[in-house]
């Protein structure tokens, strides 16, 4: 298996515009993750989903950011407008079950300048 | 009270030292208990998992956990300079759907 794929793996843009970030789940995994780790505040969790459906959005920080599942091989991650202070390694993962560890992908390394 | 805590550190044991890091959790009803560990710029991997009361070891890793006092813990034996890293708790707690809270992560230093 391929393992949790996200892209990009960098990402420069100014503040203001629009930043999507991509995953791509293990096949068969049931559950996926969106995690923000900063030095500051370390792995936070922002958003997951079970079978496509968002579960607990609690951590997506405010209104700018947006995740989306339409369908099981595939995630967003959306923030608009960015803003410096959203720089951040974010990182996707899955598991297959409630249980289960989590396998994570690279990361996308965010710098809003 | 944080969900997860742990000591952030850093630890530092000498080459072929026991390293020993703890994690202390919130939620009573957690199921599941993770170790991660993470190198600079890389993502975080999984090194344990345990499920039960006691412990579990692997190689010279051994987790052990104790619901009752709702702490878990991870032995590294004989560490080794390779074993340098931050290594993340990781707790399945039931409040909100199961989803995995990770503490802040212990940085441990092993002295060659």
């Amino acid at each position: 298996d391929a393992g949790v794929i996200q892209s990009p793996r960098h990402e420069v843009t100014e503040m203001g515009q629009e930043v999507t970030l991509r995953c791509k789940p293990i096949s068969g995994h049931d559950y996926l993750f969106w995690y923000r780790q900063t030095m500051m505040r370390g792995l936070e969790l922002l958003i997951y989903f079970n079978n496509n459906v968002p579960i607990d959005d609690s951590g997506m920080p405010e209104d700018r950011f947006s995740a989306k599942m339409p369908n099981a091989s595939f995630s967003t991650l959306k923030i608009q407008p960015s803003e410096p202070r959203d720089s951040a390694v974010y990182f996707c993962a899955s598991r297959p079950d409630r249980y289960s560890p989590l396998h994570f992908g690279n990361g996308t390394r965010l710098t809003v300048t | 009270q944080k969900e997860v805590e742990q000591n952030s550190g850093p630890l530092s044991v000498p080459e072929g030292a026991i390293a020993s890091l703890n994690c202390t959790y919130s939620d009573r009803g957690s199921q599941s208990f993770f170790w991660y560990r993470q190198y600079s710029g890389k993502s975080p991997e999984l090194i344990m998992f345990i499920y039960s009361n006691g412990d579990k070891e692997d190689g010279r890793f051994t987790a052990q956990l104790n619901k009752a006092s709702q702490y878990v813990s991870l032995l590294i034996r004989d560490s080794q300079p390779s074993d340098s890293a931050t290594y993340l708790c990781a707790v399945n707690p039931p409040t909100g759907g199961f989803k995995t809270i990770f503490g802040a992560g212990t940085r441990l230093f092993v002295k060659a």
